[in-house]
């Protein structure tokens, strides 16, 4: 049972460019969160997922930012004409039900630079 | 305001001994409290949760306390190896079905 997948490992945009970055959950896993880790600092949450539906995005900027996890295939975090402060490493969990209150399995993250 | 403090950024430990990390939080009340292990470059690894109702959990080397009076758990590493060094991360979740909610990690080093 593969874990979650996560790609690209790392990403470098310049400033205006889109970036993608894909989370394929656990097999079974119905639920998604996005995280994004600045360094030195802890895991913000960004926005909470299930299948076609955004559950909570309280943590996601309001503008340039958009999550989607379609019926089929992964959940992508789009950051639209990203700019230096997006740099950061993007980390996606999943579980098997609603809430990370057993365990939640991370990928690896994508680390996005933005030059 | 809300916040989740953990003790030191940085935890230096001679191999052998017990390290001893601490997460405070304020504001909050949680019904589950997790550890987790990250890695430079990697994400973070589940190690152990306990539940509000628990005092204390155990897993190998490992062991966390929970004290919801003093709004407090500890995580100890027994008989700690240079293998152990990695940054550790608390997170609580307060009703338990929302999304994690982390402290900034404290980083150890354990020194053979």
């Amino acid at each position: 049972n593969a874990g979650v997948m996560q790609n690209p490992r790392h990403l470098v945009r310049r400033r205006g460019q889109e970036a993608r970055l894909r989370c394929s959950p656990m097999k079974g896993h119905s639920h998604v969160y996005w995280y994004r880790q600045l360094p030195e600092e802890g895991l913000k949450f960004m926005v909470y997922l299930q299948k076609e539906n955004i559950i909570d995005e309280s943590g996601m900027p309001k503008e340039r930012f958009s999550a989607e996890f379609p019926k089929e295939g992964p959940s992508i975090l789009r950051i639209q004409q990203v700019v230096r402060g997006d740099s950061a490493a993007y980390f996606c969990a999943s579980s098997p039900r609603e809430g990370m209150n057993t365990e939640a399995f991370f990928g690896q993250g994508t680390r996005l630079t933005v030059v | 305001s809300q916040k989740i403090e953990q003790n030191s950024e940085a935890l230096n430990i001679q191999e052998g001994k017990t390290a001893t990390l601490t997460c405070n939080y304020t504001n909050y009340s949680p019904a589950y409290l997790q550890w987790y292990r990250q890695d430079p470059g990697r994400g973070p690894v589940f190690l152990l949760l306990i539940r509000e109702n628990e005092k204390e959990k155990r897993k190998e080397r490992l062991k966390v306390t929970f004290d919801t009076t003093l709004k407090q758990s500890l995580f100890h590493i027994t008989a700690s190896q240079p293998a152990d060094s990695a940054t550790y991360l608390c997170a609580l979740d307060e009703v338990g079905n929302t999304p994690l909610v982390f402290g900034k990690g404290t980083r150890l080093s354990v020194i053979a």
